[in-house]
């Protein structure tokens, strides 16, 4: 089966930086996304990796090993707007997209 | 710019009624999707749509139906609700079918069946 994991839920302090991640096994791979859900509204796009290493965005950054199924999103600088669910995402061979359940970041003062 | 848009964004419903969900885009894109999102999972795929007067099924296509009679519109109709189709339903589109970039989503559409 195809599978996606992430933490349900992550707490971190503004100002510093959290590591969020994603382990998935999937039927084919081509690509991982990560999206931003702020509560009650639509996942809105952050990044994407289709090859291994760290796309770097700011104060997003998205690192992907192909080879170890295994991606993490790093938002540094933390705000509280960055209080919101970071939802990770594999496209797979048929280029569906298969869904984590999200993690959702509380941001504390 | 519009983008996607969702109708209606709020709706309770009895059980057993007739209920259509619209999407339209003006972004031109031939990819588009329906995706329920419940609390604990992930978005669940129901169904989707490559190009203009195709569609084909999604992880959970059970008691939904959908049409794709031109690019802009994607309608998706529950023929007879039943409580368990209460959810989040997002609409999404993208460029093409595969390996063509990110989604783009709507605002969605809260159902609630009672």
């Amino acid at each position: 089966g195809q599978n996606i994991d992430q933490p349900t839920e992550m707490t971190a302090t503004e100002g510093a930086i959290v590591q969020i991640n994603c382990t998935y096994q999937t039927s084919g791979f081509n690509g991982l996304f990560w999206y931003q859900q702020h509560a009650g509204e639509a996942p809105t796009f952050l990044s994407y990796n289709v090859l291994d290493g760290l796309e770097e965005k700011g104060r997003f950054s998205s690192f992907l090993s192909r080879s170890k199924g295994y991606s993490y999103l790093l938002l540094k600088e933390l705000q509280m707007k960055d209080s919101a669910s970071y939802l990770c995402a594999v496209e797979d061979s048929n280029y569906q997209l298969i869904w984590g359940a999200g993690t959702k970041l509380i941001i504390k003062p | 710019i519009a983008g996607i848009t969702q109708a209606p964004t709020s709706q309770i419903l009895a059980a057993g009624r007739r209920m259509t969900l619209r999407c339209t885009q003006d972004m031109r894109h031939n990819a588009m999707y329906w995706y329920r999102q419940d609390l604990g999972l992930g978005l669940r795929l129901i169904h989707y749509s490559n190009t203009a007067g195709t569609t084909g099924k999604g992880e959970v296509p059970d008691g939904y139906s959908v049409s794709r009679a031109n690019t802009d519109d994607f309608p998706l109709t529950l023929a007879s609700a039943v409580p368990s189709q209460t959810s989040v339903y997002f609409c999404a589109s993208r460029k093409d079918g595969g390996n063509s970039g990110e989604l783009f989503f709507g605002e969605g559409s809260r159902l609630t069946v009672l």
